[in-house]
C-alpha cells in the first residue's frame, strides 16, 4: 500500500541554521513529489515539486529538494532558516499510475529559535 | 497555480444544525475538487472527491449522509455537514484538481467548532 513518512515530528532549529526535513514514501511506481507549509489556521502552500528530470529542485522562499529514488526520499532543504519559517511542513506523494490522490505525510512541525 | 477560496474561514455552530462550508476556484475551472479535514497536529485527511456534475466520490469511513458535497458549477463545490456534533469540530480544506495535471492548489481552510 502506498504510505508517506515523516520521520521527524517537531524540529527545532536557531536562525541562521541550515535545515533539513525528511520524507519517505513507499511503493514501487514512480511518484510525484511535493513539499507544502502550512501556517497556523492557513491552508497549504506549495513550496516546490517533482515530476521528472533533474532530481534537485528549487522551490520558493529560498527551499530546495531532492528525490533519491534509490532512498525513496524527498528531502526539503533550506541553507539558513529564517524566523518566519516556523510552521508546519507537509510532504505529499501521488502515485499517477494507481490515481491523482494525494498521500500526506503526518508533517514536520519546524520551531525556529531566535 | 490556482487561487482557491473558501467560506467561511470559521463557524461556530450548535449541536444538532448544518452547516456549509464554500469552496471556489477563482481563476480557473475545475472539474474536480477535495474535501480534507484535518485535527490539530494531525495531517490531512482526504474525504472525499467531487467531481463537477456528478456525485461525489466518498473515502472508506467518511458518512456520505453526513457530509453532503455538492459540486454544481466548475468553480463551486459546497460541503454542508448535516446534524453537527462536537466531534465534527474540525480545520476543513478544499482543493482544486488541474485536469489532466497531478497537483492540486488548497483553499485557506474552515475552522469549524460544534458546541
Amino acid at each position: 500500500a502506498q504510505s508517506v513518512t515523516q520521520p521527524d515530528i517537531h524540529i527545532t532549529v536557531s536562525e541562521g541554521a541550515s535545515l533539513e526535513l525528511r520524507c519517505n514514501y513507499s511503493y514501487g511506481a514512480t511518484p510525484y513529489l511535493f513539499w507544502y507549509v502550512q501556517s497556523p489556521g492557513q491552508g497549504l502552500q506549495l513550496l516546490l515539486k517533482y515530476f521528472s528530470g533533474d532530481t534537485l529542485v528549487q522551490g520558493i522562499k529560498g527551499f530546495e529538494a531532492e528525490f533519491k529514488r534509490s532512498q525513496s526520499s524527498f528531502n526539503l532543504r533550506k541553507p539558513s532558516v529564517h524566523w518566519s519559517d516556523a510552521a508546519e511542513y507537509f510532504c505529499a506523494v501521488v502515485f499517477p499510475e494507481t490515481g491523482n490522490q494525494f498521500y500526506f505525510g503526518t508533517g514536520t512541525s519546524l520551531t525556529v529559535i531566535p | 497555480g490556482a487561487v482557491v477560496s473558501q467560506h467561511p474561514s470559521w463557524v461556530i455552530c450548535k449541536s444538532g444544525t448544518s452547516v456549509k462550508i464554500e469552496c471556489r476556484s477563482l481563476d480557473f475551472q475545475a472539474t474536480t475538487m477535495f474535501w480534507y479535514r484535518q485535527f490539530p497536529k494531525q495531517s490531512l485527511m482526504l474525504m472525499a472527491t467531487s467531481n463537477e456534475g456528478s456525485k461525489a466520490t466518498y473515502e472508506q469511513g467518511v458518512e456520505k449522509d453526513k457530509f453532503l458535497i455538492n459540486h454544481a458549477s466548475l468553480t463551486l463545490s459546497t460541503l454542508t455537514v448535516t446534524s453537527a456534533h462536537p466531534e465534527d469540530s474540525s480545520f476543513y480544506i478544499c482543493s482544486v484538481g488541474l485536469a489532466g495535471r497531478y497537483e492540486q492548489y488548497f483553499g485557506p481552510g474552515t475552522r469549524l467548532t460544534v458546541t
